[in-house]
């Protein structure tokens, strides 16, 4: 049974710039959210997609946008890097339900943007 | 939104003792606290969890207490171990797996 897998695992952008990164749930799951994790900080929700649309959003900026493909994958993509942008960027999958169910996250993609 | 405050930042215990994390949450509506336990470079991974009609759950050495009406939730380890050592975080979630996290406790056992 995998897990949720992210890719790539480290990269390194400049101001900007343009990144897209990947996830594949676990198996079973079909509702995918994005994390972004801070040096020293909690993680902090982005959106999330579910059913190939974005059904919540976090309070980040427009340039940040994500989308969901038929087999329930992910992509988050982010226009014009900033330096503040470099962070852990963490997929988390879980199954859709109105009441709280356990999200499972992937290893993460660490993003430096210099 | 909701906000999650968590305390100690940071917690210093010699291995056998006893450690205890607190969050509250201000949203009343939250009805689901996960706490995950994060290693250096690692993914958080989930530890325990608890859901809002239950008032302790417990987990060989890890529980986890929730007070509704004052809306705070606590994580206890007991019989800490030099493993335990990793930084810690709550969530709540209001609806729709849509998780606030706390800001971290960084627990540290002394062998």
């Amino acid at each position: 049974d995998a897990g949720v897998t992210q890719s790539p695992t480290h990269l390194i952008k400049t101001r900007g710039q343009q990144v897209t990164l990947r996830c594949s749930p676990k198996s079973g799951h079909d509702t995918v959210s994005w994390y972004q994790q801070a040096l020293g900080q909690g993680p902090q929700f982005i959106f999330q997609y579910y059913e190939e649309e974005e059904r919540q959003r976090g309070n980040f900026p427009d340039r940040f946008s994500g989308h969901q493909f038929p087999n329930y994958s992910s992509e988050l993509n982010v226009n014009a890097l900033l330096l503040g942008d470099s962070a852990l960027y963490l997929c988390a999958s879980s199954l859709a339900s109105t009441t709280g169910n356990t999200i499972y996250f992937g290893e993460g993609s660490w993003l430096t943007v210099v | 939104g909701e906000n999650v405050e968590q305390h100690p930042s940071t917690l210093s215990v010699q291995e056998g003792d006893s450690a205890v994390i607190k969050c509250t949450y201000s949203d009343s509506a939250s009805n689901y606290f996960p706490w995950y336990k994060q290693e250096l470079g690692k993914r958080p991974q989930l530890i325990i969890d608890i859901r809002s009609n239950v008032g302790e759950k417990k987990d060989q050495r890890i529980a986890v207490t929730l007070n509704k009406t004052a809306k705070h939730f606590s994580l206890h380890i007991t019989e800490t171990q030099p493993e335990d050592s990793a930084v810690y975080f709550c969530a709540a979630s209001v609806s729709f797996n849509k998780f606030y996290f706390g800001s971290g406790t960084k627990l540290n056992v002394k062998p």
